[in-house]
């Protein structure tokens, strides 16, 4: 079975300053990985996904991730953070060739960015 | 407003009382997904149609719990004698099958809070 770890539940940072959430993951075989954000009363909002070629992949937002099979991490990263990237991220696995398509999810990491 | 849409966003129930969500997923979408969200954690997978089969359920979907897809559009999510455990918010997601398997990503309605009083 997959798993997905994001080992911070809290992440602060300045604005301006670069933001990285972890995330890593276990699945057999290999993932597709997807970061998802979500807002106060708001559904998850997709912002992200690698599925092949490029380990660096550019997502909504000025949001960035890099895929790292070697240490099977998938860090969201962004190079300046803004008050209003303040919110809920989560990180989701899946495996290639999962008939069905569905999401493992991390426990979620709540992003601070502070004035 | 084409995204993914659940209704009603807030049902507060009391123990022992039935209630049923509904989801209207993005038209182009045969891939409909239900997951549940408790407080502080991450979305747990429910189940899965695709168009109007469910094709896999989750162990945590108890048989107080059926999930129906009728016509490959819409899908109704029932808790049957709703205990205080039941308490969080349950998710919709939609997608479609996309050129490689299993390459698309799900887009998610606003959820709907289901608290059991």
């Amino acid at each position: 079975a997959q798993s997905v770890a994001q080992p911070e539940d809290q992440v602060n940072v300045a604005e301006g300053n670069p933001l990285t959430v972890k995330c890593t993951y276990s699945v057999s075989g290999n993932p597709y990985l997807f970061w998802y954000v979500q807002y106060p009363n708001r559904g998850l909002q997709f912002l992200l996904k690698y599925i092949t070629g490029d380990n660096l992949v550019k997502g909504s937002y000025g949001f960035e991730a890099e895929f790292n099979k070697s240490q099977t991490s998938f860090h969201l990263k962004k190079p300046s953070a803004l008050v209003s990237d303040s919110a809920l991220y989560f990180c989701a696995v899946r495996p290639v060739g999962n008939a069905g398509n569905m999401l493992t999810f991390g426990g979620g990491t709540r992003l601070m960015v502070k004035p | 407003d084409t995204g993914v849409s659940q209704n009603p966003r807030h049902k507060i129930t009391k123990r022992g009382q039935n209630v049923t969500f509904r989801c209207d997923p993005i038209s182009e979408h045969n891939r409909l997904y239900w997951y549940r969200q408790t407080l502080g954690q991450g979305p747990e997978f429910l189940t899965y149609f695709q168009n109007e089969a469910q094709l896999e359920k989750s162990r945590l979907l108890s048989d107080r719990f059926s999930a129906e897809r009728p016509k490959g559009s819409f899908s109704t999510l029932e808790i049957q004698r709703t205990e205080q455990g039941d308490s969080a918010m349950y998710l919709c997601a939609s997608s479609s099958q996309g050129a490689i398997w299993g390459n698309t990503e799900a887009f998610f309605g606003q959820g709907t809070r289901l608290t059991v009083v």
